[in-house]
């Protein structure tokens, strides 16, 4: 079965700065993985999935993500974090086969700073 | 506009009532998806189906119940048997390919005093 883990429940960055947020993923063979992000009393919205076409994956909102295989892991990255980059995002696993159930880590909250 | 719409937003219960979430979608996607999200847990999946009339367990299935008699309807009932039924609720769709993301809709939260 597909698991991932988020490392750090919460991140605080200032305004400008770059945004890290890690992401490991356990999987007997190569997965589908997905990020998304969740404003406070909504649903989640996609910022950008890697399904192997390339591995730096390009989303919305200036995100990108790089799959690495070596390391298991798909960290998403901006280059500078504007206020409206606060939210919660999580991140998502999926098989190539079966039941396409997603798994989703425990997530990580951003906090911008001014 | 295409998209997905739970009713209502918000929803009070008393202890011991069954009450069923609405979940529909019109963008004609073959699999939906019943979440529940609580503080620091991430999404934990009750409930999903693939095709209409059929529908299996997720992970957390214990005090639910749902339905899925139409393409576009989703509805999933919080039993009397769930121990610890205040939450938010998402539902999601997809095409039913790993690869295809899932569309959220925006959420019902549960409040059960």
């Amino acid at each position: 079965a597909q698991s991932v883990t988020q490392l750090g429940s919460h991140v605080s960055v200032s305004e400008g700065a770059l945004v890290l947020l890690r992401c490991n993923y356990s999987s007997s063979v190569p997965p589908y993985l997905f990020w998304y992000v969740q404003y406070p009393n909504q649903g989640l919205q996609l910022l950008l999935k890697y399904t192997s076409a390339a591995t730096l994956v390009k989303g919305i909102n200036g995100f990108e993500a790089e799959f690495k295989k070596s390391e298991t892991s798909f960290h998403l990255t901006k280059p500078s974090a504007h206020m409206s980059d606060a939210a919660e995002y999580f991140c998502a696993v999926t098989g190539r086969s079966g039941d396409y159930k997603l798994s989703f880590g425990a997530g990580t909250t951003v906090t911008v700073r001014a | 506009d295409g998209g997905i719409t739970q009713s209502p937003k918000y929803l009070f219960r008393k202890e011991g009532q069954n009450v069923t979430l609405s979940c529909e979608q019109n963008l004609n996607h073959d699999a939906m998806y019943w979440y529940r999200q609580d503080p620091g847990q991430g999404l934990r999946l009750i409930y999903y189906s693939q095709i209409v009339n059929d529908f299996q367990k997720g992970d957390i299935a214990e005090g639910y119940s749902v339905s899925r008699e139409k393409k576009e309807s989703f509805p999933l009932t919080v039993t009397s048997a769930q121990k610890n039924p205040t939450a938010f609720y998402l539902c999601a769709s997809s095409m039913g390919t790993g690869r295809n993301e899932q569309y959220f809709g925006p959420g019902t939260r549960l409040t059960v005093t």
